[in-house]
């Protein structure tokens, strides 16, 4: 199966600092890679699919890139409304999924 | 209105079973893959079940393979999972959430999500 490490498992930061999460995978998943937010108590929210793709109505200060095993999710200029926890999801091959553990971001 | 709503969670004891439901409207239930999704209380979420829109593919994780059965009603637009032999590390929020319509074409997971279910396994 194949696993996704996601770092840092939180940060915090201040309204308009550039913010960078990563996630890796235990093999190759070529672009096969969402990023979700979610909020306490909701169900996550989709940002980008392979692996640079934004969903629609999603801000442009959110970005993504990577490929093969190494992926990235960038907050150019992070608001208050940013603050959530970010998960990557690998979905390569066979219909089996992995997510990551998550990332707690936290406004200063 | 898109919308995906789930029901049948509850407390059960340890080793006892509970079937989960998700209802759909808003869109053609039948042309979808459908997925559920888990957070155990104050954990990441874990990916659990797909199933194709013809019922002919499912997938699971490995954490609940042979215990957890996912199926549909396109009749009713409904989805649903079986859960069997349940344990404490089965308590999570139970999310059911549209998927691809053809896999590999556009986001494997798109908005439409439920609100969620609560699962909790305790004596």
């Amino acid at each position: 199966d194949i696993q996704m490490t996601q770092s840092p498992s939180s940060l915090s930061a201040s309204v308009g600092d550039r913010v960078t999460i990563t996630c890796r995978a235990s093999q190759s998943i070529n672009t096969h890679l969402n990023w979700f937010q979610q909020k306490p108590g909701k169900a996550p929210k989709p940002l980008i699919y392979a692996a640079s793709t934004l969903h629609s109505d999603v801000p442009s200060r959110f970005s993504g890139s990577g490929s093969g095993t190494d992926f990235t999710l960038t907050i150019s200029s992070l608001q208050p409304e940013d603050s959530a926890t970010y998960f990557c999801l690998q979905y390569y091959g066979a219909l089996t999924w992995t997510f990551g553990r998550g990332t707690q971001v936290e406004i200063k | 209105e898109v919308q995906l709503v789930e029901s049948g969670g509850g407390l059960v004891q340890p080793g006892g079973s509970l079937r989960l439901s998700c209802t759909a409207s808003g869109f053609t239930f039948r042309s979808y893959w459908m997925t559920w999704v888990r957070q155990a209380p104050g954990e990441g979420l874990e990916w659990v079940a797909n199933i194709k829109y013809d019922e002919t593919e499912k997938y699971y994780a490995d954490s609940v393979k042979g215990r957890f059965t996912v199926s549909r009603d396109n009749a009713k637009n409904s989805l649903y999972l079986q859960m069997s032999s349940l344990s404490a590390d089965d308590t999570a929020v139970y999310y059911c959430a549209r998927a691809w319509a053809t896999p590999g074409v556009g986001p494997p997971l798109s908005g439409v999500w439920g609100q969620g279910t609560t699962v909790t396994v305790s004596s």
